[in-house]
């Protein structure tokens, strides 16, 4: 079966650093997607990654490791406004997304 | 002005009810989804159309059809509702189905939550 892992809850501190990780077995790999979903909204994109190694997007970064089947996403310098769920999403050979089923970040001043 | 855009945005009902949920984007997109998010939160996909063609039929009840008039909206109508279909239900739309920047991303509405009692 295809499967996506993260965990269910993390808190962190504002203004630190934290890092969610991911890991996935799927049929075939075609990406892996990162949405922000804050609370009674809708996911947003973040980040994607189909080639190993790290991407960077201002506060943001996510790596993926295909050999691994792991990827993490890096949040720095986190602000109160990133409490929020983070849903890791692989697309499979089909160009299916498979959902994890979202780690809910919780930030404390 | 709303990228995809789906009502009604709250949705409460009688078991055995049937009820649709309409969504638009104004996107130009290629392929529109509807997903179901439950109470664990896991995102669900049910139906996928391109080009007002279906492509993704996943396991879904047939009281769920969707209907696509056009490549810019696709409507979810349910027929006899049960408890179980209490969820929040997300329209979304991407260009094309390839992996990719600006291709796989996918936008999605605010999402219908539906509560049937």
């Amino acid at each position: 079966g295809q499967n996506i892992d993260q965990p269910t809850e993390m808190t962190a501190t504002e203004g630190a650093i934290v890092q969610i990780n991911c890991t996935y077995q799927t049929s075939g790999f075609n990406g892996l997607f990162w949405y922000q979903q804050h609370a009674g909204e809708a996911p947003t994109f973040l980040s994607y990654n189909v080639l190993d190694g790290l991407e960077e997007k201002g506060r943001f970064s996510s790596f993926l490791s295909r050999s691994k089947g792991y990827s993490y996403l890096l949040l720095k310098e986190l602000q109160m406004k990133d409490s929020a769920s983070y849903l890791c999403a692989v697309m499979d050979s089909n160009y299916q997304l498979i959902w994890g089923a979202g780690t809910k970040l919780i930030i404390k001043p | 002005d709303t990228a995809v855009s789906q009502t009604p945005k709250y949705l409460v009902t009688q078991m055995g009810n049937d009820k649709s949920i309409k969504c638009e984007q104004n996107l130009g997109h290629d392929t529109m989804y509807w997903y179901k998010q439950d109470s664990k939160k896991f995102l669900k996909i049910m139906f996928s159309y391109n080009n007002k063609e279906l492509i993704i039929n996943e396991t879904v009840p047939n009281r769920f059809s969707p209907k696509s008039p056009d490549k810019a909206h696709l409507n979810l109508h349910i027929n006899s509702l049960e408890l179980g279909d209490s969820a929040v239900y997300f329209c979304a739309s991407s260009q094309g189905l390839a992996g990719g920047p600006g291709t796989g991303e996918l936008f999605f509405g605010e999402g219908s939550r539906l509560t049937v009692l």
